[in-house]
């Protein structure tokens, strides 16, 4: 069973379209995170979720909105696509807890954007 | 902003060869992380360590942290083909938060 799922795992879009990406997570984690990794596999997180609530929330474009249906579910919006935005999006989960933050990856959902 | 910065970039080594690469942050930590990329897949949890330990191993890794330098190394001992994969440090900071922050990573070539 694959602990983080994410779909889909490759996105070719025009500018300007709004997309969607879905995260699910069987772990039993209360945590779940997105990250952007650009061309040079810089890795910036973007938006983090404990038990539904938004936790952490970088500096990112308002176009991108999270949404956490339940615990086990994070998925990512994407409105008016931009050049800029193609990267490759991670979702991971960990446990709650400071000392407790070692992140499981899904294997990422490669967006282009044309 | 960034914490951890790999050295170096990139390596290559023959299979057998020992691999080491290191990272520097610039505040405190509560712990530092290691994660293996390998291509097109998503990162990997190989090893924690925490602020107050020097020096912690893991079958072929061996990971050291030295607070006062605010650097870290992690050793691949007899390394294989199969540890071709990029190698992150992720660094978490001090009680009270959970974000992890991520260095740019160092590329390790095993040549077979």
């Amino acid at each position: 069973d694959t602990a983080v799922s994410q779909t889909p795992k490759y996105l070719v879009t025009q500018m300007g379209n709004d997309k969607s990406i879905k995260c699910e997570q069987n772990l039993g984690h209360d945590t779940m995170y997105w990250y952007k990794q650009d061309s040079k596999k810089f890795l910036k997180i973007m938006f983090s979720y404990n038990n539904k609530e938004l936790i952490i929330n970088e500096t990112v474009p308002n176009r991108f909105s999270p949404k956490s249906p339940d615990k086990a579910h994070l998925n990512l919006h994407i409105n008016s696509l931009e050049l800029g935005d193609s990267a490759v999006y991670f979702c991971a989960s960990s446990p709650w807890g400071a000392g407790a933050n070692v992140l499981t990856f899904g294997a990422g959902s490669r967006l282009t954007v044309l | 902003s960034q914490q951890g910065e790999e050295d170096p970039q990139a390596l290559s080594i023959q299979e057998g060869e020992n691999a080491t690469m290191n990272c520097s942050y610039k505040t405190s930590i509560n712990n530092l992380q290691w994660y293996r990329q390998n291509s097109g897949r998503g990162l990997v949890h190989l090893i924690l360590i925490r602020s107050n330990e020097r020096e912690k191993h893991s079958g072929r890794l061996r990971v050291t942290l030295d607070t006062s330098k605010k650097s870290s190394s992690l050793l691949i001992t007899a390394s294989r083909a199969a540890d071709t994969a990029s190698y992150f440090c992720a660094t978490s900071p001090g009680a009270g938060s959970y974000q992890l922050t991520f260095g740019k990573g160092t590329k390790l070539s095993v040549i077979p």
